[in-house]
C-alpha cells in the first residue's frame, strides 16, 4: 500500500518563485490536511479539506493556497515564496470514522533562499 | 484556543523506562494520540487512547490519561536505542499537536 505520497521530497526555491506541492492518497479518505513543521513548534495546520470540493483555513494559511483536485489529491501552492516558508511540509489524510487517526506522508523539505 | 504542551527533550539510558508527558486544553477531545517521528521521516501513529479510558497498554507502551488534570503520558518500558525519535501527542479531530519531545537513548 502506498498510503500518502508527497512530491517532491526536496526542493530549493528563490524568493518570489512559485511552487506546488503535490499529495495523493489511495485509502479513499475524505479528509486531507497540509501541515508545516518547524523546529520546536510541532506541526501547524495550514489548510484542510473535509471532502472533495471543500477547503478550510487552518492555523497558518497566509501565503498559501490549496486545491482539492479530486478525492485522491490535495495540492499546496506557494504563489510567491518567502524565506519564512522554509519548512518541512506534511500531507495527511483520514477517514471520517470517529477516532480514526491521520496517516502522514514522508514530507517535502522546502528551502527558500 | 486549543493548545497542547510537551517538554522538548528527554534523555535516558538504554534499558530504563522513559516517560513523556503532555498537557492539553480541549476537554471535549474524544481521542488522544501519540505519534513517533524518526529522523527524516513522516509521523507514524504509535498508539491512541479513548477519552473514557484511564490507561492503555500495548507491549512496551503504556498510555495514562488524567482527564481531570488534562494530562496524558506515554511510558516506554525497557527503552532501546531504536526508540530515539521525536514523540508528538495530539488531540482532536483536526489534530492539535504538541511541540514534540525529542527522546535520546544513550547506550
Amino acid at each position: 500500500n502506498a498510503g500518502v505520497t508527497q512530491t517532491p521530497k526536496f526542493q530549493v526555491l528563490k524568493t518570489g518563485q512559485s511552487m506546488t506541492l503535490q499529495c495523493a492518497q489511495d485509502m479513499n479518505h475524505n479528509s486531507m490536511y497540509w501541515y508545516r513543521q518547524d523546529p520546536g513548534m510541532g506541526l501547524r495546520l495550514i489548510y484542510y479539506s473535509a471532502s472533495e470540493g471543500t477547503t478550510d483555513k487552518g492555523e497558518v494559511p497566509n501565503g498559501y493556497n490549496v486545491s482539492r483536485l479530486n478525492k485522491r489529491e490535495f495540492s499546496l501552492r506557494l504563489e510567491s515564496a518567502a524565506p519564512s516558508q522554509t519548512s518541512v511540509y506534511f500531507c495527511a489524510s483520514r477517514t471520517d470514522r470517529v477516532g480514526q487517526p491521520q496517516h502522514f506522508g514522508d514530507g517535502t523539505r522546502l528551502s527558500i533562499l | 484556543g486549543e493548545d497542547v504542551e510537551q517538554s522538548l527533550f528527554l534523555s535516558v539510558r538504554e534499558g530504563d523506562s522513559s516517560v513523556i508527558n503532555c498537557t492539553y486544553t480541549d476537554s471535549s477531545s474524544t481521542y488522544l494520540y501519540w505519534y513517533k517521528q524518526e529522523p527524516g521521516a513522516g509521523l507514524q501513529l504509535l498508539t491512541y487512547i479513548f477519552s473514557n479510558m484511564d490507561m492503555k497498554q500495548d507491549q512496551r507502551l503504556t498510555v495514562l490519561l488524567n482527564k481531570k488534570d488534562k494530562h496524558l503520558s506515554l511510558r516506554i518500558a525497557d527503552t532501546q536505542t531504536g526508540d530515539s525519535a521525536i514523540y508528538f501527542c495530539a488531540e482532536g479531530g483536526k489534530l492539535i499537536f504538541g511541540q514534540g519531545t525529542e527522546l535520546s537513548v544513550k547506550p
